[in-house]
């Protein structure tokens, strides 16, 4: 059964520096997305991007954040200057279809800051 | 405004017994609903999902109830198995009409199966 794949399971980094978290979505899937789990807390949306371009954002997208689809198969989240509240598990996912679909999930990448 | 809560944090029953998870929602627009499970350390694995024109919808010993009147939506495991434990998600989306991509996720109800 095809699935997300995401890479590293587990990143440590220092606040201030830059992260990128990469992700394969499901090959014939179109719309993507980056949410993230702090710990004991909800999932939280981050974004969506369609078609080379972001659909939607949250406010907790800010402007340390930029999501690409470098090539035909990766998808990745940068995240500029890490801060102490990054810290999270960040989850990407894939769907078929842009609204009312199921939207299939990674396993996540740990990020922790110092 | 848009959230989704659940009533209880944890549940804990008894190997062979019907669990029942609930979840309530905010947004009266909302069109899609979804449960997730998730086990530590995974992300959320798709259980099943209902459009607000439902009000039932069955899967393999898993059915999740929507009652639009008072914006619950609840999610029966018959059977309950010790692989059932894991902490259980239920989230909204505005639909096809609703201009929304993102899924809402509640902050989740942690299933404990006892042998």
């Amino acid at each position: 059964e095809p699935e997300v794949t995401q890479t590293p399971s587990h990143q440590v980094t220092q606040m201030g520096q830059e992260v990128i978290l990469r992700c394969v979505p499901i090959s014939n899937h179109l719309y993507f997305y980056w949410y993230r789990q702090i710990l004991g807390q909800k999932v939280e949306f981050l974004v969506s991007f369609y078609n080379n371009e972001i659909s939607e954002k949250s406010e907790i997208f800010d402007d340390q954040f930029s999501v690409e689809r470098p090539d035909g198969s990766n998808f990745t989240l940068k995240i500029r200057s890490t801060k102490l509240e990054d810290s999270a598990m960040y989850f990407c996912a894939s769907s078929l279809v842009r609204r009312g679909g199921e939207q299939y999930f990674g396993p996540g990448t740990r990020l922790t800051v110092t | 405004g848009e959230s989704v809560g659940l009533h209880l944090p944890t549940l804990s029953v008894q190997e062979g017994d019907n669990s029942i998870i609930n979840c309530a929602y905010s947004n009266s627009a909302s069109d899609y609903f979804i449960w997730y499970k998730q086990e530590s350390g995974k992300g959320p694995q798709f259980i099943i999902d209902i459009r607000s024109n439902m009000d039932k919808r069955q899967g393999q010993r898993v059915t999740v109830l929507l009652n639009k009147t008072v914006k619950h939506l609840s999610l029966q495991i018959a059977a309950t198995q010790p692989g059932d434990s894991a902490v259980y998600f239920c989230a909204e989306n505005l639909g096809i009409q609703g201009g929304s991509e993102k899924l809402v996720f509640g902050k989740g109800t942690k299933l404990t199966v006892n042998p």
